[in-house]
């Protein structure tokens, strides 16, 4: 079945350094992959999305490219802000399967 | 109101309870799902009703009861739960029937915290 891996954290960083959180997947086809973002205190929200090989899903500062060679997903912004601060998902799915979520890799950004 | 809404935020409950929670969707959504998220686990995936019809039980445990009496609302019954049963629960929506596109819309979660 589908899987995903990713660093379970926490990432601590010192505001404006660089983000970079691994994610791996294991699936049959071709998935859709995603980040999740989760804010304390409050639910799970799309972050990006790519839905095929070499896309490049972006918002709020944050990217991520599909890698089909790799089977990675790896979520990137420059220049981390306090209020990036959060529990990040990387999450697929495929075909007529839910969406699988990885463990989560808790974010603290020190001012 | 907007997005997904859960309630309550917060419940404590006995061994020997039985409680709800609720949730509603103001998306004109036609799935929806109830997941379990525990510390150091990735989320897991109870139960999903599409068109209020149940389309998935993830082997849950009947001590847990899901009811979707409308494509709006859906309730998860408690009854004998276990201390492990504490967890944040959350709620999420999605257009399509399935989550086949991954989209889904989340509400803020109700802890729980079984004694």
């Amino acid at each position: 079945g589908n899987s995903v891996t990713q660093m379970e954290g926490p990432v601590t960083l010192s505001e404006e350094a660089f983000l970079t959180i691994n994610c791996t997947y294991t699936a049959t086809g071709y998935p859709s992959l995603f980040w999740y973002v989760q804010y304390p205190g409050e639910g799970l929200q799309l972050l990006l999305k790519a839905t095929k090989a070499d896309d490049k899903g972006s918002n709020k500062g944050f990217e991520a490219t599909y890698r089909k060679e790799t089977t990675s997903f790896h979520l990137e912004k420059g220049s981390v802000q306090v209020s990036d601060s959060a529990v990040y998902f990387c999450a697929l799915t495929g075909g007529y399967q839910k969406v699988t979520f990885g463990i989560g890799t808790k974010l603290q950004v020190i001012p | 109101e907007t997005g997904v809404t859960q309630t309550p935020r917060h419940l404590v409950m006995g061994m020997t309870n039985k409680k709800s929670l609720k949730c509603e969707q103001h998306l004109g959504h036609n799935a929806m799902y109830w997941y379990k998220q525990s510390a150091k686990k990735p989320l897991e995936l109870m139960f999903v009703y599409s068109l209020e019809e149940r389309v998935e039980n993830n082997s849950v445990p009947s001590r847990f009861s899901p009811e979707c009496p409308n494509s709006s609302h859906l309730f998860l019954h408690l009854h004998t739960l276990q201390p492990e049963d504490s967890a944040l629960y959350l709620c999420a929506s999605s257009q399509d029937q399935g989550g086949n596109t991954g989209e889904l819309f989340f509400g803020e979660g109700s802890r729980l915290t079984v004694l």
